[in-house]
This record gives C-alpha cells, sequence and structure tokens, in this order.
C-alpha cells in the first residue's frame, strides 16, 4: 500500500468553477500535510501548508485535513486557466523527508 | 535571490553509460535533497545531505548511484552504470530549516537512458 495515494486524473473544469483535489494516507502518525503545485517543465513549489487537522484558507485555495479518516483535500474557488498544474499532496516523515502523492493534473478550460 | 539550479535540463544516453547530474541549492541552504519521478510514478526520496554529510540516503535504490556535496556547497549525482529503468526526471531541493522547514525545488534533470 502506498503511503500516499490519489487519483492522477486528468481533471477538467471549465473556468470558474470550484475544484476539489483529494488525497488519502495510511499512517497516522503523519502531521505535516502539504499541497505542491507543479507546471510543465517546473518543479513542484509549495502551495499550501497544514499541521494536524483543520482548515486553512489562503486566497482561492483552502486545504483541509481530516486526521480522523486519513483524508487530505484542497479546493480551489474561483478556478482559473493559470491554475491548470500538476497538483501534489505530500506528508512529511519524522525523518523531514516528503512523500508524495502522484499527482493531479488540472486542466481548467477558458 | 537565485533559485536552485539543475544541470543538465536534459541528458540523453545510452545503457551502460554514466552520467552526472548536478545542483546548487539556494545560497546558505544547509539541507539537500535529491527526489525522482520516474514515468507514472510518484516523485520519490532519494537523499538528503546537510551540509556535506549524508543524514539519509535510504531512498537510494541501488550501489549504482553515488550522491556527493563536497565542501557542503553543490551536490552531484553520479549514475554509473546507467540503466533504462533510470529514467526519470532528477529534482534536487534545499531548505534552510531541516523539519518544518519550506522545501525549494529546481525544476529538475530529465534523464533518457536508451
Amino acid at each position: 500500500q502506498k503511503e500516499v495515494e490519489q487519483d492522477p486524473g486528468p481533471l477538467s473544469v471549465p473556468e470558474g468553477a470550484i475544484v476539489s483535489l483529494n488525497c488519502t494516507y495510511s499512517n497516522s502518525a503523519f502531521q505535516y500535510f502539504m499541497w505542491y503545485r507543479q507546471y510543465s517543465r517546473k518543479g513542484p513549489e509549495l502551495l499550501m501548508y497544514t499541521y494536524s487537522s483543520g482548515n486553512k484558507e489562503d486566497g482561492r485555495f483552502t486545504a483541509q485535513v481530516d486526521k480522523s479518516s486519513k483524508y487530505i483535500s484542497l479546493f480551489i474557488r474561483d478556478s482559473q486557466p493559470s491554475d491548470s498544474a500538476t497538483y501534489l499532496c505530500a506528508t512529511r516523515s519524522y525523518t523531514g523527508k516528503l512523500i508524495f502523492g502522484q499527482g493531479t493534473t488540472l486542466q481548467v478550460k477558458p | 535571490e537565485a533559485g536552485v539550479t539543475q544541470f543538465p535540463s536534459h541528458s540523453v544516453i545510452e545503457k551502460g553509460q554514466t552520467v552526472t547530474l548536478r545542483c546548487d541549492p539556494i545560497s546558505g541552504h544547509d539541507n539537500l535533497y535529491w527526489y525522482r519521478r520516474v514515468m507514472g510514478k510518484e516523485i520519490k526520496f532519494l537523499l538528503h545531505f546537510v551540509k556535506e554529510s549524508k543524514q539519509d540516503e535510504s531512498g537510494m535504490p541501488n550501489n549504482r548511484f553515488l550522491a556527493e556535496r563536497t565542501g557542503g556547497t553543490y551536490s552531484t549525482l553520479k549514475v554509473q552504470p546507467a540503466e533504462l529503468e533510470d529514467s526519470g526526471v532528477y529534482f534536487c531541493a534545499s531548505s534552510q530549516v531541516k523539519g518544518t522547514g519550506e522545501l525549494f525545488f529546481g525544476e529538475g534533470s530529465r534523464l533518457t537512458v536508451l
């Protein structure tokens, strides 16, 4: 079983739609959860970072962690074509290394 | 401030050849990481340097891979001899603080082994 599971998509939505991206993880000891965004031919860049359970909001982006169900979500409101990218969920092991999901490719059509 | 830079951006080699990838971290970042993404799979950790010391190399696939960080600045990752399954994108990342410090990734070095 993978430590972090993520549906690779692709996911295609019209501009302005609300996007929901999700991951599950297996180890209940994980405490730090991240969403990275990766544009084509670029490296991942940190989008959102949360600790333990709860919500975190940054502009059009909301990250949500439910530790009881080991579920991580990223919501994008009023999606824009510039949001088209691969979104990677990740958690951090106790040694500090990142454990990534496979990434979901999102396309927002104008 | 310059970000993490990686060289080459793309390398095409034949099976059995040697390739060396280079990473220049952000100046002042003691922590340097190598990750790899092979086709259709998730990005996976390879190893972690703190300055010039290997802190964690549990992700290195086998002894054909050798990573160095002499002087605690730039790092190299050598694959010798390369195999077909080594094809993928190799990412380098650096951070100032271990643990919860944000990792800054380079654009990656794409390796194609024919």
